[in-house]
């Protein structure tokens, strides 16, 4: 399975951005990066994911490397309901319509005023 | 809300007997995920059914077992509990599309098992 390496912990000022890396250096061609995050032990809230191209929704931007072996999370204005832990993730296809979500340990964000 | 539920919040039971954890995908998704959370594991996948067959399986216990109804809601048969079962059990849906490539997985607030 494709590994990601995130850092465990990152601080970010209310109010800032928040970029959150993640090395998957092993990923496949058709690999998607997908990012979730966890509150406490609520179940884990998707956020974006990316193929290739860089991605925007409501919630955050997705800035993939061209040879896709990093990306950054980018939460453009963070709050203190941000503070969570984001999970990089490599999507792993097993058979037709059969994949499964690789959890690493992920990396623990808090947004301090 | 993701539109994924899960019953019961809390189970709490003894070790060696079974209990059967419930998840309703959110409308239209055919496909359901299942996954344990414990502290020393974090997130682990167990299985996958997609309309109503198993597609994709994890490192599920033989003691773990699953399967989805024709409504497509799914259920999560643990026997012979142990101690080391505890854990939060998620459940997360997704393939609504239909496609082959199965869409992104929204997960339910999880059944949180305590074994004793």
């Amino acid at each position: 399975d494709a590994k990601t390496t995130q850092p465990p912990s990152m601080d970010c000022a209310e109010g800032r951005a928040a970029n959150l890396p993640c090395n998957h250096s092993t990923i496949s061609g058709n690999e998607y990066v997908y990012w979730y995050r966890q509150i406490h032990s609520q179940g884990p809230q998707y956020i974006i994911h990316g193929l290739k191209n860089n991605e925007t929704n409501e919630m955050a931007s997705l800035i993939i490397t061209e040879d896709r072996k990093s990306s950054t999370l980018i939460l453009p204005h963070a709050t203190l309901r941000d503070t969570a832990v984001y999970y990089c993730i490599v999507r792993v296809a097993l058979s037709r319509y059969g994949n499964k979500l690789v959890f690493g340990a992920g990396t623990i964000l808090r947004v301090k005023s | 809300d993701s539109g994924v539920t899960q019953t019961p919040k809390h189970l709490i039971t003894a070790t060696g007997q079974r209990v059967t954890l419930r998840c309703s995908p959110r409308s239209g998704d055919l496909s359901v995920y299942w996954y344990q959370q414990s502290l020393d594991q974090g997130l682990q996948f167990l299985i996958q059914y997609y309309n109503g067959e198993e597609r994709a399986k994890g490192n599920i216990l033989e003691r773990f077992s699953a399967q989805q109804f024709p409504d497509l809601h799914s259920e999560l048969n643990l026997s012979s509990l142990e101690l080391g079962d505890s854990a939060l059990y998620f459940c997360a849906s997704g393939g609504a599309s239909g496609g082959e490539w199965a869409d992104t997985q929204y997960f339910g607030p999880g059944t949180r098992l305590t074994v004793l």
